[in-house]
C-alpha cells in the first residue's frame, strides 16, 4: 500500500465548477499535512496546510480527518489558472520528511 | 524571503559522465536539505536527507555511491550523479529547511534540474 494515495484523475471541469480531491495516508503518526500544486515541468508550490479544524483560503478549503486518515481539498468557482497537478503531502518522522502522493491532475476548461 | 536556487536548470550529458547539481538557499541558513527525483507522470520521491556537516541519509533503494551528496555549508548542498545512464534521466528537485522565518521544518523548494542522459 502506498503511503499517500490519491485519485490520479484527470479531472476535466468547466470554469466555475466545484471540484473535490481526496487523499488517504497510511502512517497514523504523521504530523503535518499539506496540499501542493505543481505546474508542468515546474517545482511543487505550497498551496495550503491542512488542519483538523479545517481551513479555508479564498476558494480553497482543506480538511483533515485523523481518525480515518483522510485529507480533502475543495476548489470552488474554478478558474482556468487552477489547471495543475495537486499533490497531497504528509510530513512525518524525526527528520520531518515529506511524502508526496502521486498527484491529481486538474484541467479547467473554458 | 526563503528562496532556493538550483543550478543548472537543465543539463544534457553523455552516458558515463558525472553531473553535479547545486542547491543554494539564498537568504536563509538551511540546516537540512532534501533531494527528490521525479520521473514523468510520477510524484516526487525522496532520495536523501542531508544535514550540514554530516553524511546524508539515503532512502531505501537509492545508491549512495552513485548519488553523492555534499552539504558543506549552511547555504549549499550538491548532488553528483556519477557515471550517469539514460535511466537516470529525471527531474531532480532540492528543498531546504532551516532559519527562514517560518516554522523550522517548512521546506522551500528549488526550481528543479532536468537531467537528460543520452
Amino acid at each position: 500500500r502506498k503511503e499517500v494515495e490519491q485519485d490520479p484523475g484527470p479531472f476535466n471541469v468547466p470554469e466555475g465548477a466545484t471540484v473535490a480531491f481526496n487523499c488517504t495516508y497510511s502512517n497514523s503518526a504523521s504530523q503535518s499535512f499539506f496540499w501542493y500544486r505543481q505546474d508542468c515541468r515546474k517545482e511543487p508550490k505550497l498551496l495550503m496546510s491542512v488542519y483538523s479544524s479545517g481551513n479555508e483560503d479564498g476558494r480553497f478549503t482543506a480538511q483533515l480527518n485523523r481518525a480515518s486518515q483522510y485529507i480533502s481539498l475543495l476548489i470552488r468557482d474554478s478558474k482556468l489558472s487552477d489547471s495543475a497537478t495537486y499533490l497531497c503531502v504528509v510530513q512525518s518522522g524525526s527528520a520531518r520528511q515529506l511524502t508526496f502522493g502521486s498527484g491529481t491532475q486538474l484541467t479547467v476548461l473554458p | 524571503g526563503a528562496v532556493v536556487s538550483q543550478h543548472p536548470s537543465w543539463v544534457i550529458c553523455k552516458s558515463g559522465t558525472s553531473v553535479k547539481i547545486e542547491c543554494r538557499s539564498l537568504d536563509f541558513q538551511a540546516t537540512t536539505m532534501f533531494w527528490y527525483r521525479q520521473f514523468p507522470k510520477q510524484s516526487l520521491m525522496l532520495m536523501a536527507t542531508s544535514n550540514e556537516g554530516s553524511k546524508a541519509t539515503y532512502e531505501q533503494g537509492v545508491e549512495k555511491d552513485k548519488f553523492l551528496i555534499n552539504h558543506a555549508s549552511l547555504t549549499l548542498s550538491t548532488l553528483t550523479v556519477t557515471s550517469a545512464h539514460p535511466e537516470d534521466s529525471s527531474f531532480y528537485i532540492c528543498s531546504a529547511s532551516g532559519l527562514a522565518g517560518g516554522p523550522a521544518d517548512t521546506q522551500y523548494f528549488g526550481p528543479g534540474t532536468r537531467l537528460t542522459v543520452l
